[in-house]
């Protein structure tokens, strides 16, 4: 069955350091991968979305990368910053359905 | 950016009862919107997808009779957990894709909490 696994723990980093945040998916071949952020009690917030023929997008201090060999997806926050605390979930998506299938999160803690 | 307003926020109920959702987009249409339920610690999972004028495609495993979805407009979608449980307790959200554009970009509601006592 599909599955996407991001750290089930939580990544706690330091103000001002770079965060990496993984997703990976197996028995999936998404044309898409979304990264959503999601605060307590509250609904995700799109941040990207990358597709199958992308390596890398980038927007702001954001960065995600796309290794479809691997099964992979990188999500760097760079020069982090306590405002940045929250869960980011990925999803994947395909083409001709509407459905996306989320990861059940990383919960990233930037400490001053 | 879109906005997708859902109410109520959170909700408190007797068992037995049964409560409902509701999600507007506020500044665009929609002739999809999704309902996903998240537990604790929890990924979203789907539950249905609401098609504007007709029924509601569910999710396997997802009672039908037990989460009734209304799509009656295209800024509109309700879904009434009838004869709450406690197990029915989680956090719903709605999301939707404004018309004419793909559903690659989803605008989520805030979610309900529910909590059936």
């Amino acid at each position: 069955s599909q599955k996407i696994e991001q750290n089930s723990e939580a990544l706690n980093i330091q103000e001002g350091k770079t965060a990496t945040l993984t997703c990976n998916y197996t028995n999936y071949s998404p044309a898409y991968l979304q990264w959503y952020r999601q605060d307590p009690g509250r609904g995700p917030v799109f941040l990207l979305l990358i597709r199958e023929n992308e390596k890398e997008k980038r927007k702001e201090r954001l960065k995600v990368t796309f290794d479809t060999t691997l099964k992979q997806s990188l999500f760097h926050i760079t020069a982090s910053q306590p405002a940045d605390s929250a869960t980011y979930l990925c999803a994947l998506g395909n083409r001709g359905t509407d459905k996306l299938i989320f990861g059940t999160g990383t919960r990233l803690q930037v400490f001053p | 950016g879109a906005v997708v307003s859902q109410h109520p926020s959170w909700v408190i109920c007797k068992s037995g009862t049964s409560v409902k959702i509701e999600c507007r987009s506020l500044d665009f249409q929609a002739t999809t919107m999704f309902w996903y339920r998240q537990f604790p610690k929890q990924s979203l999972m789907l539950m249905a997808t609401s098609n504007e004028g007709s029924k509601a495609t569910y999710e396997q495993g997802v009672e039908k009779d037990k989460f009734l979805i209304n799509h009656a407009s295209l800024t509109l979608s309700t879904l009434t957990v009838t004869s709450a449980h406690p197990e029915d307790s989680s956090f719903y959200i709605c999301s939707a894709s404004p018309l004419g554009q793909s559903n690659e970009k989803l605008f989520f509601g805030s979610g309900t909490q529910l909590s059936v006592l």
